[in-house]
């Protein structure tokens, strides 16, 4: 069956950098998109961007445009989602989720990220 | 404006039909896009429901209840998410999504209570 297992969660300070990663099984990894979302404490669902795993093509959403680093290993079927310049704001749970067409079927169990001085 | 507006609290009673609806801005044609729809409960990650693009172009996600179908309101610009037959478990956010300009896009988000 097809599962995304995500990393912990993360405590950082303004300023700093996280990353997170996605394991992806039971489908073959190069073949679909890996998306990222987030979803701050109390709010909805808000896209960051794409990645193909294949040709290591990204994606990403204008607002995040300039602090966002998505990449892979596709050696262990992971994805990885680096978000630089944290800010208070930034706290949230942070998903991957497998792209198939104009959409994502399966989803990462999340990621809680938390950004604190 | 948004450009997926949902209405942002839906409350039925058990057994009712409860329609989500998901507005497109205006200038945005719903009849040109799929439309997927996501179910949340607190603590876990959104769960694939279905994607409705017209009647003969739909799919419904894995061992998801009949229950839950889509459709369009061409004349509302909107995309819908019907619940036929409500369930206590079917209490959760609901969120349309699109691909539009190269870009994703959730919708507001759908509180649904049962009653």
């Amino acid at each position: 069956q097809v599962q995304l297992v995500q990393s912990g969660a993360e405590v950082k300070e303004p300023g700093a950098s996280v990353k997170l990663s996605c394991r992806a099984s039971g489908y073959t990894f190069s073949t679909l998109d890996i998306n990222w979302v987030r979803q701050a404490p109390g709010q909805g669902l808000e896209w960051m961007g794409w990645m193909n795993p294949s040709m290591g093509l990204t994606g990403y959403a204008q607002k995040f445009q300039d602090r966002v680093t998505m990449t892979r290993d596709i050696s262990i079927n992971t994805a990885y989602m680096e978000l630089s310049s944290l800010r208070p704001e930034d706290t949230a749970i942070y998903y991957c989720a497998r792209g198939v067409f104009q959409g994502f079927d399966f989803w990462g169990q999340g990621s809680l990220v938390t950004v604190s001085s | 404006q948004a450009v997926l507006t949902q209405p942002s609290s839906l409350s039925a009673s058990p057994g009712a039909a409860v329609n989500v609806t998901c507005t497109l801005r205006s200038g945005i044609n719903v009849g040109t896009y799929r439309i997927y729809w996501y179910q949340q409960k607190p603590g876990s990650p959104p769960q694939y429901l279905l994607k409705y693009k017209s009647s003969s172009d739909y799919q419904y996600g894995s061992g998801i209840p009949s229950r839950f179908s889509g459709s369009k309101d061409a004349s509302a610009n909107a995309g819908i998410l019907v619940i036929s037959g409500l369930q206590s478990e079917d209490e959760a956010d609901y969120y349309c999504l699109i691909w539009h300009n190269n870009a994703y896009v959730f919708g507001t988000g759908t509180a649904v209570t049962v009653l």
